[in-house]
């Protein structure tokens, strides 16, 4: 597609309750992010994806937080067992490689609400 | 952890003038890069700047850099009214992006 998309735009998810939040990045992009921003703050690094192959999950907050991309497009972020601190914007990003000096392209986010 | 601060964190203008916005920085990067974030949307990709340019410009905006202090400055000229939005710079080492908390402006009509 021309551009990440994510799904879904908002979810509401009850306290102790799995998510799924999906993400559709650009078509041939090799690199792909997830982000967690809290309200007013700016985007925190979650995880990297580098085809299938997840580099990097250091920004994982706990283990309750797991992120696959089985095929090398589309990725999901699972969380489970939901707690409040988890509500925040959870944004998809992707890029033709990494390592080389471009911009990143940005989904439009999922926002979710726990409660 | 947020790598970079922006400052001021929050800016108000008139249309037509200018919004200068500064990102600083605590470590190495490969180039720092800078975000507009409209109110309940996604991460749009402004400007680059690598780590050996010192200046650059994109329509509009005019970035610097001076890694010597770690710091970078966005300068938007004759703002619109579209410009209101938040903006974020963020360095890029090693495919990590960090963001700073952001500068929010509003330009007035």
């Amino acid at each position: 597609g021309a551009g990440v998309s994510q799904s879904p735009r908002y979810k509401v998810a009850k306290r102790g309750q799995d998510v799924a939040l999906r993400c559709d990045p650009i078509s041939g992009h090799v690199s792909l992010f997830w982000y967690q921003q809290a309200l007013g703050q700016g985007p925190e690094f979650l995880t990297y994806f580098q085809n299938e192959a997840q580099l990097d999950k250091s920004g994982l907050p706990s283990d309750r937080f797991f992120a696959e991309r089985p095929e090398g497009s589309v990725s999901t972020l699972k969380i489970q067992r939901t707690q409040q601190e988890d509500s925040a914007v959870y944004l998809c990003a992707s890029s033709l490689e990494s390592g080389i000096d471009s911009g990143y392209t940005f989904g439009s986010g999922t926002r979710l609400t726990v409660v | 952890s947020q790598q970079g601060e922006e400052d001021p964190q929050a800016l108000s203008i008139q249309e037509g003038e200018n919004a200068t916005m500064n990102c600083s920085y605590k470590t190495s990067i490969n180039n720092l890069q800078w975000y507009r974030q409209n109110s309940g949307r996604g991460l749009v990709h402004l400007i680059l700047i690598r780590s050996n340019e010192r200046e650059k410009h994109s329509g509009r905006l005019r970035v610097t850099l001076d890694t010597s202090k770690k710091s970078s400055s966005l300068l938007i000229t004759a703002s619109r009214a579209a410009d209101t939005a938040s903006y974020f710079c963020a360095t890029d080492y090693d495919y990590k992006l960090s963001f700073g908390a952001g500068t929010t402006v509003t330009v007035r009509a």
